[in-house]
């Protein structure tokens, strides 16, 4: 069974842009979850999704946002980069969000520049 | 104070000693994980408990619900087990993982 994907692996953007980042869930899980990793803040929860419905969001700007499609593969977005959203972008799937197991992706590396 | 609090923050040991890692949390939970990062970034779940004591070839993790703390431990460890071990706790208030600063443990052959 395929793990967690996650794309792109490293990115590269200039302050001011806007980035889309993709995870696809393993295949019959419903429920992705993001997570932000700085050295300085460690990991933060930033959203939920299931069945195509935010349940949580995490205490991150509105420049933060994210969705999900029907077949549970979600996107996450974020506009106007700053400095500080350079970080490691994880996203973790579960079966439903019940609290079954979470199965985390490799991450995707943003340096803004 | 975190809701989630781990030690040591950094742990050096010699190939073939027994470690542990500590966890406490303040929070209610339904369900407590621990985590293996290595360089790179990507995150293994190792264990998922909500009580008891789980065990996976070298590694035990245990958690005493009324203490709130949970343990990992790895038994003859192996230069390879150097990483990042994180715990989390997933709330019973909801669904969110909260998670602790990690250990960096390093084995030295």
């Amino acid at each position: 069974k395929a793990g967690v994907t996650q794309t792109p692996r490293y990115l590269i953007k200039t302050r001011g842009q806007q980035v889309t980042l993709s995870c696809s869930p393993i295949s019959g899980h419903r429920s992705v979850s993001w997570y932000q990793q700085t050295p300085g803040q460690g990991l933060q929860f930033l959203f939920e999704y299931f069945s195509e419905t935010q349940r949580n969001k995490g205490n991150f700007p509105g420049r933060f946002s994210g969705r999900q499609f029907s077949n549970s593969r979600s996107e996450m977005n974020v506009s106007t980069l700053e400095l500080g959203d350079s970080a490691l972008y994880l996203c973790a799937s579960t079966l439903d969000p019940s609290g079954t197991e979470a199965f985390f992706g490799q991450g995707t590396r943003l340096t803004v520049v | 104070k975190n809701e989630v609090e781990q030690s040591p923050q950094n742990l050096t040991a010699q190939e073939g000693e027994f470690i542990t890692i500590n966890c406490s949390y303040s929070v209610g939970i339904s369900a407590l994980h621990w985590l293996q990062q290595h360089p790179g970034g990507g995150i293994v779940s190792l264990f998922m408990l909500s009580s008891g004591k789980k065990k996976h070839g070298r590694l035990i993790a245990t958690i005493n619900i009324q203490e709130k703390h949970s343990s990992l431990h790895i038994t003859a460890s192996h230069p390879r087990d150097s990483a990042v071990y994180i715990c989390a706790v997933r709330e019973t208030s909801g669904s969110r993982l909260t998670f602790g600063e990690g250990t960096q443990l390093t084995v030295n052959p």
